[in-house]
C-alpha cells in the first residue's frame, strides 16, 4: 500500500526557515521513473507546484522559489525533506508531497494528506 | 514557464447535466496534460493523463480531449460526488505548472 505523510511545524514565524518531511511507504525512492514533488495550496486558492526530486537525486524547482527552496531525500529513511527559507505570511498554505511513478510518470498518482503551515508572529 | 488558464472559474450546474471545462496553455504542451479533481478538505485525485487517458478507477463519464494549447475535460452526467474543483497540470516542460482551477458547484 502506497502512502505519503507530511510532518513538520504548524506555525512558523516570519523570516524563519520551514522544514517539512514527507515519509513514504509502499514504494522505493530509488526506482527508475520515480520521483516526489512538493505542492502547496494557500487557503481557498489554487495548487502551486514547488519542486521535484528525481530517483537519481536531480532536482527541479519553481523559478519563483528557486532561491529559497531546497529538496533532499534520505532513501534509508524513505523521507523527502523540503526546506524553505525566509518564510513570509504569503507562504501560509497546505503543503503536500506527491509521488510520480510508473505508467503515470511524471504525473502525481499518490498524494499525502497535506499539512497546513501558518506563518505568523 | 508555461501558464495554464482555466475557464470558467465557476460552473453552476444541476446533477445529471453535462460539464465542459477548459484549460488553455500559453504555449504548446503537446498532449502532456492531466486533470485533477479536488474535493474540499482532500488531496487532489488524478482523473485524466496525457490529455485523454483515464486513470485507473475513474468512471467513464469523465473524458478529456485536446492537444497543443487547448484542452477540455467533459463530465457527461454530473453525479453528486462530482461537485468539486478541477485543476489541469502540464508536464511538457519543467517547471510543472497547474491551472487556476474551475469550481463545479450545484445550481
Amino acid at each position: 500500500q502506497v502512502t505519503l505523510k507530511e510532518s513538520g511545524p504548524v506555525v512558523v514565524k516570519p523570516t524563519e526557515t520551514l522544514t517539512l518531511t514527507c515519509t513514504v511507504s509502499g514504494f522505493s525512492l530509488t526506482n527508475a521513473r520515480m520521483g516526489v514533488s512538493w505542492i502547496r495550496q494557500p487557503p481557498g486558492k489554487a495548487l502551486e507546484w514547488l519542486g521535484h526530486i528525481f530517483a537519481n537525486d536531480a532536482k527541479s524547482y519553481s523559478p519563483s522559489l528557486k532561491n529559497r527552496l531546497t529538496i533532499s531525500k534520505d532513501t534509508s529513511k524513505s523521507q523527502i525533506v523540503l526546506t524553505l527559507t525566509s518564510m513570509d505570511p504569503v507562504d501560509t498554505a497546505t503543503y503536500y508531497c506527491a509521488r510520480s511513478s510508473g505508467a503515470y510518470y511524471p504525473y502525481f498518482d499518490y498524494w499525502g494528506q497535506g499539512t497546513l503551515v501558518t506563518v505568523s508572529s | 514557464e508555461i501558464v495554464l488558464t482555466q475557464s470558467p472559474a465557476t460552473l453552476s450546474l444541476s446533477p445529471g447535466e453535462s460539464a465542459t471545462l477548459s484549460c488553455r496553455a500559453s504555449q504548446s504542451v503537446s498532449s502532456y496534460l492531466a486533470w485533477y479533481q479536488q474535493i474540499p478538505g482532500q488531496a487532489p485525485r488524478l482523473l485524466i493523463y496525457d490529455a485523454s487517458n483515464r486513470a485507473t478507477g475513474i468512471p467513464a463519464r469523465f473524458s478529456g480531449s485536446g492537444s497543443g494549447t487547448d484542452f477540455t475535460l467533459t463530465i457527461s452526467s454530473l453525479e453528486p460526488e462530482d461537485f468539486a474543483v478541477y485543476y489541469c497540470l502540464q508536464r511538457n516542460s519543467w517547471p510543472l505548472t497547474f491551472g487556476g482551477g474551475t469550481k463545479v458547484e450545484i445550481k
